[in-house]
């Protein structure tokens, strides 16, 4: 079993649409949740990170962790052709990071 | 927030060559940098882990031999790619970690793309 899985996609919605990316791990250990985006040919960007269970709200991103299920989202709102990259979920220890498989996201204008 | 760079960020070379990319964290100090590849489409697949002062750390399945890694200072890992060949072409991207409030945090550099003909 993988220590994570995400729907690789791609994923297509228009633009104002609400996104919802997520990811399941495997590895109770897990304390930190981490979103990077990875536009074309670049490398990632950390976008924002939360710590144990709970939602976090930044602008239009809002990052939601269930430890209990071991579920992360990560929720987009008023949705942007800008926001078209591929979104990588990347739990870990403190110590080890593990990286989702990525899910291409596209929003048509 | 902390700034990687790498450079070159594309590099073409000829078969057989050797290529060397240096990535640097650019106002913070990291004991630990990582590098990974990655193929189109395709997510992060980590190679090692670079420790200042140390040998480095190699994922099952990646040549030591062939991926030399030198991590001289707490700021600069170069990744040296050994008689390069086709099936090496690919995107190379360095990540530094900074621990910051009693966690680690890994900042990415943009990427060097390799071309071997």
């Amino acid at each position: 079993q993988k220590e994570v899985e995400q729907d690789p996609g791609p994923l297509s919605v228009p633009e104002g649409a609400i996104v919802s990316l997520n990811c399941t791990y495997s590895n109770s250990a897990f304390q930190y949740f981490m979103w990077y985006r990875q536009y074309s040919r670049k490398g990632p960007e950390l976008l924002m990170y939360t710590y144990s269970s709970g939602n976090k709200e930044d602008g239009r991103f809002t990052a939601q962790v269930d430890k209990s299920s071991k579920y992360i989202s990560l929720f987009i709102r008023d949705s942007q052709p800008s926001d078209s990259a591929t979104y990588l979920c990347a739990p870990h220890t403190g110590n080890q990071f593990y990286f989702g498989t990525g899910t291409s996201l596209t929003v048509i204008p | 927030g902390a700034v990687v760079s790498q450079h070159p960020s594309w590099v073409i070379c000829k078969s057989g060559t050797s290529v060397k990319i240096e990535c640097r964290s650019l106002d913070f100090q990291a004991t630990t940098m990582f590098w990974y590849r990655q193929f189109p489409k395709q997510s992060l697949m980590l190679m090692a882990t670079s420790n200042e002062g140390s040998k480095a750390t190699y994922e099952q399945g990646v040549e030591k031999d062939k991926f030399l890694i030198n991590h001289a200072s707490l700021t600069l890992s170069t990744l040296t790619v050994t008689s390069a060949h086709p099936e090496d072409s690919s995107f190379y991207i360095c990540s530094a970690e900074r621990t910051s409030g009693g966690y680690n945090e890994q900042f990415f550099g943009p990427g060097t793309r390799l071309t071997v003909l």
